[in-house]
């Protein structure tokens, strides 16, 4: 399960409050995503990025924000703007994006808004 | 936007049963078909993928089939066990527009009884 790790495992928010998801990798991999889990809702995809320096919004990006200062780290930070905050989030990488390569997930971060 | 339906959501089956989960994406020109695996609390997992220039393909027990003229793919599972107990979803990667994206179905709940 190494390559890509996410932190923390649960993490708790009060309303109002920013709070950071912190996702790793060490696969040398150029794309990263940010995925939502909700019961029944699949996986809907927040932001992604190709490349260091460059991402774009997915489906679901409001109230969301995201850096790519490394290859290595893709943190998301979930902002007061967020209404519905409360799910399972999933980080992802891949290699090149339009290739066929296979996208890994890290084990995921659980966010509860108290 | 791309759209992928799958069905059933739910699906329960007597060990050593088949079982089949179906998927359906309206974008023609969506290249790639993977299908994730996810047991609880845990990671999604690529299990087995096609790509459009393929009809099926087989690993040990579970297999994949494409009919890119009705636009579906179908998961098939063989001699189930309980250990194929999981949510299966569906992804398919649409056209240079979509950046070459995952879109994921929204899961199918695999219950195989001893």
């Amino acid at each position: 399960d190494g390559g890509i790790t996410q932190s923390p495992k649960y993490l708790f928010r009060k309303e109002g409050q920013n709070v950071t998801l912190s996702c790793e990798q060490n696969l040398n991999h150029d794309a990263m995503y940010w995925y939502r889990q909700d019961p029944g809702q699949g996986l809907r995809l927040i932001y992604y990025s190709q490349i260091v320096n460059d991402f774009q919004k997915g489906d679901i990006a409001e109230g969301y924000s995201v850096s790519r200062e490394k290859k290595e780290s893709f943190p998301l930070t979930v902002t007061s703007a967020q209404k519905n905050p409360t799910a399972f989030y999933l980080c992802a990488s891949s290699g090149r994006q339009l290739s066929y390569n296979e996208q890994f997930f890290g084990p995921g971060t659980r966010l509860t808004v108290l | 936007g791309e759209n992928v339906e799958q069905h059933p959501s739910t699906l329960s089956v007597q060990e050593g049963d088949s079982a089949v989960i179906k998927c359906t994406y309206s974008d023609s020109a969506s290249n790639y078909f993977p299908w994730y695996k996810q047991e609880l609390g845990k990671r999604p997992q690529l299990i087995i993928d096609i790509r459009s220039n393929v009809g099926e393909k087989k690993d040990q027990r579970i297999a994949v089939t494409l009919n890119k003229t009705a636009k579906h793919f179908s998961l098939h599972i063989t001699e189930t066990q309980p250990e194929d107990s999981a949510v299966y979803f569906c992804a398919t990667r649409g056209g240079g527009g979509s950046q070459g994206n995952l879109i994921f179905g929204k899961g199918t709940k695999l219950s195989v009884k001893p």
